[in-house]
Order: structure tokens, then C-alpha cells, then sequence
């Protein structure tokens, strides 16, 4: 079946610093990628999303791109902000809209 | 923009109580989803419905059911609550085409004593 794997979280940073966030998926056929956050007290809403082999997604700093060759789609972000701090989900499409998501790493900034 | 709007943010009930939690999304989308979100566990799926009537089960359906008569409104029903069904419980939504993401209301933080 499919699965997604993700980073293992808490993750903490200072402000300014690198994110990456590793995600690797299996799955039959060629999904659809994608990343969603989640601020407190809200639901997920999409950060950014690619849908084949090489496309990057991108959105408000943050960068992935769909690696088919290492089943791969690490989030990265050049420079945290506090703002950032949220639980990131990564996921995948097969069929119908149905998602596969992976469990979720929390981030921290700190000024 | 799509919205998916979930009846109650908060929602505190007894055991053995029936309780439903109300979704309606706004966009015409063909699909409604049904997960449970706890520390952890990441998100479960419990139901879903591609259309009108139509519903199949998550990962976890045991204790629930669904409901679909109308294309824009998915209710999930706790037959008979118990505390193990303390959680928070999103709703989402997307069109039928597997490339488009999901819509996702605020959650129903439900607690059950």
C-alpha cells in the first residue's frame, strides 16, 4: 500500500536559520505530492504541491521538489521566521483525491 | 476560495450519548473525508463519500458512522460516545481529480466524559 515517511520531529531553530523537513513516500502509480501546515488551533491548509517527476512546488519561501528517482520530496526553507512555527504534514495522492499522509513534524522558531 | 466549515470548534459530551459532527463545503466538490488527528498518531482516516449517498470506510471505522443526502454536507455520527473518541476531528473535502489537495475545515476538538 502507500505510506509516507517524514521526519521524526520536535524540530527548533533560531530565527534565520535552514529548515529541511526529509519526506520520502511509497506508492504505486505516479502520485501527486503535497505539503500541508497546520497553525495552532486550525486545520491543515496546502503550503505547496507538485504533480510529476521534477516539478517543484513553491510557496511563501518554502521549496520541494518531487525526486522520483529517491522517492523524495524534502521541504526546505532558506530562513525561518517565527510565523513559522506549525506542524508539517506531508502527503500523497493516488486516486480519487484520497490522501496518504505522514504523521507530522512540529516545528519551533525562536527568535 | 473554498470553504469547509465544521458546526463546532469545541464539544463536550457523556459517554453513551449519540453525537454528531456537522461539515459543509461550499465548492461542489464530489469528495468528503473524515479523520480523527491525535498526539502522535498523525491523521486517521475514518470515512469517506465520493458522492451523494455513497460512503466506504477508513482505517478506523469502528464506533462510527457517516452520512451523505446532500453533496455539500458529510455528518459523522458516534453511535454510542465513549472516551476513547476524545480527539479532534477534521473534515476535508476536493474535487474527484487526484492532483487537486484537499480542503480542510478548523476541526471539532471533542471531548468526551
Amino acid at each position: 500500500g502507500n505510506s509516507v515517511t517524514q521526519m521524526e520531529g520536535p524540530v527548533t531553530l533560531s530565527e534565520e536559520a535552514f529548515l529541511t523537513i526529509n519526506c520520502t513516500y511509497t506508492a504505486t502509480g505516479y502520485p501527486s505530492l503535497f505539503w500541508y501546515v497546520q497553525y495552532p488551533g486550525e486545520g491543515l491548509q496546502l503550503l505547496l504541491k507538485a504533480t510529476k517527476a521534477d516539478d517543484k512546488g513553491s510557496n511563501k519561501g518554502f521549496e520541494a521538489t518531487y525526486r522520483k528517482e529517491t522517492t523524495s520530496f524534502h521541504l526546505e526553507k532558506g530562513s525561518v521566521q517565527v510565523s513559522d512555527s506549525a506542524v508539517y504534514f506531508c502527503a500523497l495522492n493516488t486516486n480519487a483525491g484520497k490522501s496518504t499522509f505522514g504523521d507530522g513534524t512540529t516545528l519551533t522558531v525562536k527568535p | 476560495d473554498v470553504k469547509v466549515t465544521q458546526s463546532s470548534r469545541y464539544l463536550v459530551k457523556r459517554t453513551g450519548e449519540k453525537v454528531f459532527l456537522e461539515c459543509v463545503q461550499d465548492m461542489d466538490h464530489e469528495n468528503m473525508f473524515w479523520y480523527r488527528q491525535d498526539p502522535g498518531l498523525g491523521l486517521r482516516l475514518i470515512y469517506f463519500s465520493y458522492d451523494v449517498k455513497m460512503k466506504e470506510k477508513g482505517d478506523i471505522p469502528e464506533g462510527y458512522s457517516v452520512s451523505r443526502e446532500k453533496k455539500e454536507r458529510f455528518s459523522l455520527i458516534l453511535e454510542s460516545a465513549s472516551t476513547n473518541q476524545t480527539s479532534m476531528y477534521l473534515c476535508a473535502s476536493t474535487p474527484g481529480r487526484s492532483n487537486q489537495p484537499q480542503h480542510f475545515g478548523d476541526g471539532t476538538r471533542l471531548s468526551i466524559l
